[in-house]
């Protein structure tokens, strides 16, 4: 497709179960962001991938959270025992340069997690 | 660190009306600034930015313009229409990332 492609785009899920969310960036481009937006909140950033390496994770709020970038592409953010605080809308977005301070990013429309 | 703060919404506005939504920031280093878009079931996009002291970023009428001295970056236009109806978001970049850190965002409702 022509933009970032995240899925699910709704999830509900239950207490302490785990969920897996996908983004698929758009082609070519090496740098691959994860944000949180919580209700009331401004964006979180999570975590950056350039190619399949992690330098800054420094987001991530707990070890229940990780994520994973295969083959420069798709990435998969994973939720262990899901809490009712990680109840938001998770954000992808991807950019084709690695450079500094370009600042352009391209998001997906998100996929929006309630935890019951 | 590094934080940005809005004006809380939602903007009201009739249409054609003046628009200013402030942005102020704090940062470790010289940012640049960015005001990004988020359309009624879209993803966000960037709408303008700006990456040096007195720089004025523009894009479909709306302009924001880096003022150092008083850290901030308001984003105004002259005459809103319906189609402009979204949530904006200040944003800044320091350092030799992209990593963005975001205000809250400002929710504007144009009305007819």
């Amino acid at each position: 497709g022509a933009g970032v492609s995240q899925s699910p785009s709704n999830k509900v899920t239950e207490k302490g179960k785990d969920v897996e969310l996908r983004c698929d960036p758009i082609s070519g481009h090496t740098a691959l962001y994860w944000y949180r937006q919580s209700l009331g909140q401004g964006l979180e950033f999570l975590i950056y991938f350039q190619g399949n390496s992690a330098p800054d994770k420094s987001g991530l709020p707990s070890d229940r959270f990780s994520a994973e970038r295969t083959g420069g592409s798709v990435s998969t953010l994973t939720i262990q025992r899901t809490q009712q605080e990680d109840s938001a809308v998770y954000l992808c977005a991807s950019s084709p340069w690695s450079g500094p301070g370009t600042g352009e990013l391209f998001f997906g429309e998100g996929s929006r997690l309630t935890v019951l | 660190g590094d934080s940005v703060t809005q004006m809380e919404g939602p903007v009201t506005l009739s249409e054609e009306a003046f628009l200013t939504i402030n942005c102020t920031y704090t940062a470790t280093g010289y940012p640049s600034l960015f005001w990004y878009v988020q359309y009624p079931g879209e993803g966000l996009q960037l709408l303008l930015k700006a990456t040096k002291a007195d720089d004025k970023g523009s894009n479909k009428g709306f302009e924001a313009t880096y003022r150092k001295e008083t850290t901030s970056f308001h984003l105004e236009k002259g005459s809103v229409q319906v189609s402009d109806s979204a949530v904006y978001f200040c944003a800044l970049v320091t350092g030799g990332g992209n990593k963005l850190t975001f205000g809250t965002g400002t929710q504007l409702k144009v009305e007819l």
